[in-house]
């Protein structure tokens, strides 16, 4: 089993709609976790990170964690086309020495 | 004014050499970080030096020997160069360890194996 999963896509949506990325992590010791988005042939930027349970809102993105489902989830309201890009779940483990591992990401495609 | 940057861009060499790839950060940052991209966009971490101690070295063969001379630089050096690592070689820093600390990327290095 991988230790951070997701479908790598690609996920189309309409111009306006909401996205919805998720990401499954196999590690309950897990405490942090990030989604960063990276346009092609670009480096990763981060745009959300969350570390407790439930949602954290940042502008049309919001970042849900459940630990008991080991899920993180990511929705994108009012999808762009400018949101066209691979988003990639990442996790920290603290049993690792802090060490962040991806998952191969999922690419969203944003139809105008 | 780049936070992260790597050189080169864009490395292409023959099997068997031996390349270096650079990379500095300017923003005060403790530490450090090399991955590699594959071809199919799986980003694995190879290495982590929080000022300039090497605190993360993943399974990663030996031909691979990171150097930090300060704690604003971080070096990589491949000896012996093979097919399988062509990949992108994405240099990153953050604040301290990661924990919650945001890690900022630098812009790549295209690394291609002939």
């Amino acid at each position: 089993q991988k230790e951070v999963e997701q479908n790598s896509g690609p996920l189309s949506v309409p111009e306006g709609a909401i996205a919805s990325l998720n990401c499954t992590y196999s590690d309950r010791v897990s405490q942090s976790f990030f989604w960063y988005r990276q346009y092609s042939g670009k480096s990763p930027e981060l745009i959300m990170s969350i570390y407790s349970n439930g949602d954290k809102e940042d502008g049309r993105f919001t970042a849900q964690l459940n630990k008991a489902s080991q899920y993180v989830s990511l929705l994108i309201r009012d999808s762009q086309p400018s949101d066209s890009a691979t988003y990639l779940c990442a996790v920290i483990r603290k049993s690792s020495g802090d060490k962040l591992t991806f998952g191969t990401g999922t690419r969203l495609a944003v139809r105008p | 004014d780049t936070a992260v940057s790597q050189t080169p861009k864009y490395l292409v060499t023959q099997m068997g050499n031996d390349k270096s790839i650079k990379c500095e950060q300017n923003l005060g940052h403790d530490t450090m970080y090399w991955y590699k991209q594959d071809s199919k966009k799986f980003l694995k971490i190879m290495f982590s030096y929080n000022n300039k101690e090497l605190i993360i070295n993943e399974t990663v063969p030996n031909r691979f020997s990171p150097k930090s001379p300060d704690k604003a630089h971080l070096n990589l050096h491949i000896n012996s160069l093979e097919l399988g690592d062509s990949a992108v070689y994405f240099c990153a820093s953050s604040q301290h360890t990661a924990g919650e600390e945001t890690q900022y990327f630098g812009p790549g290095t295209r690394l291609l194996v002939l």
